[in-house]
């Protein structure tokens, strides 16, 4: 299957500071990519759409001023949580989609766990 | 009601026992189904991907599809300790939005 890259896997920070997880589709172009967090135990949680060449679509309840998502390049979407507090620590996932027969399919990187201090 | 509702278990069986995960959903309009296998602190992993009614049948996994009950199911022969993880079920309409279910965490035991 289509392989997506995400880092780091795990980051630890203070509070206050900013931190910014990538996403990289490897093999194809992804011209739609997603964000999820997820906390422990629960399922994934649609945090917002990112589209290449504009601004991203957040899900109801996402801040984002909070969560900024840069999209720039086919193969590239950023996450950046700004002034992170420790109620954002959290398993962040991003995912994207890759055509091929049969329709589209969606792959997800590997999660970034973020621990803020 | 959540438009895709998934028993959340945990499941837990022995090593070899055949396992079933199942997934209902309420939303006509899904056109594909997918189930997709999440180890602990990873991103999911896609495993089945079908969109008709039947069986589809990879290694020892089956994913069946019944879209007149609105019913999907995972099957897992010879189970392994390996096979341990959250199994999330997914659908798609035609605008391509994707739906996942809870998530059932299942336990195979040596």
């Amino acid at each position: 299957g289509a392989v997506v890259s995400q880092h780091p896997s795990w980051v630890i920070c203070k509070s206050g500071t900013s931190v910014k997880i990538e996403c990289r589709s490897l093999d194809f172009q992804a011209t739609t990519m997603f964000w999820y967090r997820q906390f422990p135990k629960q399922s994934l949680m649609l945090m917002a759409t990112s589209n290449e060449g504009s601004k991203a679509t957040y899900e109801q309840g996402v801040e984002k001023d909070k969560f900024l998502i840069n999209h720039a390049s086919l193969t590239l979407s950023t996450l950046t949580v700004t002034s992170a507090h420790p109620e954002d620590s959290s398993f962040y996932i991003c995912s994207a989609r890759s055509p091929g027969q049969g329709g589209e399919k969606l792959f997800f990187g590997s999660g970034t766990q973020l621990s803020v201090l | 009601q959540k438009e895709v509702e998934q028993d959340p278990g945990p499941l837990s069986v022995p090593e070899g026992a055949i396992v079933s995960l199942n997934c209902t959903y309420s939303n006509s309009a899904f056109q594909y189904f997918m189930w997709y296998r999440q180890y602990s602190r990873k991103g999911p992993e896609l495993l089945m991907y079908t969109y008709s009614s039947g069986n589809k049948e990879d290694g020892r996994f089956t994913a069946q599809v019944d879209k007149s009950s609105k019913y999907i199911s995972l099957f897992i022969r010879d189970s392994q300790p390996s096979d341990s993880a959250t199994y999330l079920c997914a659908s798609v309409n035609a605008g391509n939005m994707l739906t996942f279910g809870g998530g059932t965490r299942l336990m195979v035991k040596p």
